[in-house]
């Protein structure tokens, strides 16, 4: 079956530093990811959907500057949270899609600022 | 890697009909979370069902939970054409979410 790998899991970082989190397809060409984010005790939060080769869609009230999300190729989106602070803390967590396998998930990274 | 594991994979049925998707998961959870998923786009949240709950309702969707057998299920009555989508299930412990493979729903007009 599709595999996608995101790393890192867990990631602590000081305010005002940047972090670079990786989506991954193993398996398969994603010709889209899609990027959520969840508070806690909250469901999750579509951030923006991202199509290789072309700009982010970033849904209404997320960053672009402060969340960059690059596609460069069918297998590897990044999401890199930028100067971040405290309440960028959060649980984040990629999906992509496969012309096969539909949609697949990667395991998440718990984001801590300190 | 993924917790849960959702079956069937894919199904397909008329329209008017219901249709149940099942989820299992292996480890404890907080609560468990259904989404749907339209071609090209975002997940869509469904319901939540916490672990002390065992049903729930919301319009023409029905989950249940049995966390004794660890598994979970969404039904749809009268389905239409537009519930045409990919589902998954989600179980969150302590804020980390986990997603099933999902099962793809086709509802023919």
């Amino acid at each position: 079956g599709a595999v996608v790998s995101q790393h890192p899991s867990r990631v602590i970082c000081k305010s005002g530093t940047s972090v670079k989190i990786e989506c991954r397809s193993l398996d398969f060409q994603a010709t889209t990811m899609f990027w959520y984010r969840q508070f806690p005790k909250q469901s999750l939060m579509l951030m923006a959907t991202s199509n290789e080769g072309s700009k982010a869609t970033y849904e209404q009230g997320v960053e672009k500057d402060k969340f960059l999300i690059n596609h460069a190729s069918l297998t590897l989106s990044t999401l890199t949270v930028t100067s971040a602070h405290p309440e960028d803390s959060s649980f984040y967590i990629c999906s992509a899609e496969g012309p096969l396998y539909g949609y697949t998930f990667g395991s998440g990274t718990r984001l801590t600022v300190v | 890697s993924q917790q849960g594991e959702e079956d069937p994979q894919a199904l397909s049925i008329q329209e008017g009909e219901n249709a149940t998707m099942n989820c299992s998961y292996k480890t404890s959870i907080n609560n468990l979370q259904w989404y749907r998923q339209n071609s090209g786009r975002g997940l869509v949240h469904l319901i939540l069902i916490r672990s002390n709950e065992r049903e729930k309702h919301s319009g023409r969707l029905r989950v249940t939970l049995d966390t004794s057998k660890k598994s979970s299920s969404l039904l749809i009555t009268a389905s239409r054409a537009a519930d045409t989508a990919s589902y998954f299930c989600a179980t969150d412990w302590n804020n980390d979410m986990r997603f099933g493979a999902g099962t793809r729903l086709t509802v023919k007009p």
